[in-house]
């Protein structure tokens, strides 16, 4: 089993839709969390972290859920700029970084 | 820089030669990560470097490809007889390794076997 799993999409969605990603992790010592954006042809950049208590930075929202091992990620009125792939990243007990393989958002006009 | 630096950006050769991919971390980050995509792909994990410790080697696809750390800063990645099928974007990544903050990536090195 991989110790990150998400759905690679794609994901198609309106201009001014809201879209949610979940992702799952297998290690229950994983320490911390992370949503990474990566936009085509560059590295991945963090987004945000993942707190215990959920966070919220603009139109983005992040929430962890120990108890089912999934973190989400949720976007309200997207923006074209919004399109890239989405991925989620796990600190395991062994403070390795594991990588989900991305969801790809495209937002359309 | 206060960046993570990979050196080439680009790189092009012939099938069956070695390369050589060189990463600089962030200074003072003591975790060091190698991952590989592949166009249109998610990043699949190479090797990863902590301190001193053994690395963890479990993602190298061959044993063409290797890896070291000197001096717990500069790595680089060695891929030996080049194959078509090597041809990726190699990334490394940085982080202070104490668990909770988050991992700094490179521009990548864009490697093609002709």
């Amino acid at each position: 089993r991989k110790e990150v799993e998400q759905d690679p999409g794609p994901f198609n969605v309106p201009e001014g839709a809201t879209v949610a990603f979940n992702c799952t992790y297998s290690n229950s010592a994983s320490q911390s969390f992370f949503w990474y954006r990566q936009d085509c042809r560059k590295e991945p950049k963090l987004l945000m972290s993942v707190y215990s208590s959920g966070n919220e930075d603009g139109r983005f929202t992040a929430q962890l859920n120990r108890a089912s091992q999934y973190i989400s990620l949720l976007i309200r009125d997207s923006k074209l700029s919004d399109s890239a792939t989405y991925l989620c990243v796990v600190n395991s007990g062994a403070n390795n970084l594991f990588f989900g393989t991305g969801t790809r958002l495209t937002v359309i006009p | 820089g206060a960046g993570v630096s990979q050196s080439p950006s680009n790189k092009v050769t012939e099938k069956g030669k070695d390369v050589e991919l060189r990463c600089d971390p962030i200074s003072g980050h003591t975790a060091l990560y190698w991952y590989r995509q592949s166009l249109g792909q998610g990043l699949e994990f190479l090797i990863y470097f902590q301190g001193n410790s053994a690395p963890d080697k479990s993602g190298l696809p061959s044993d063409r490809f290797s890896a070291e750390r000197t001096g717990g800063s500069v790595s680089t990645l060695t891929i030996q007889r080049t194959q078509q099928e090597d041809s990726a974007v190699y990334l490394c990544a940085s982080s202070p390794g104490d668990g909770y903050t988050e991992a700094f990536f490179g521009q990548g090195t864009r490697l093609t076997v002709v």
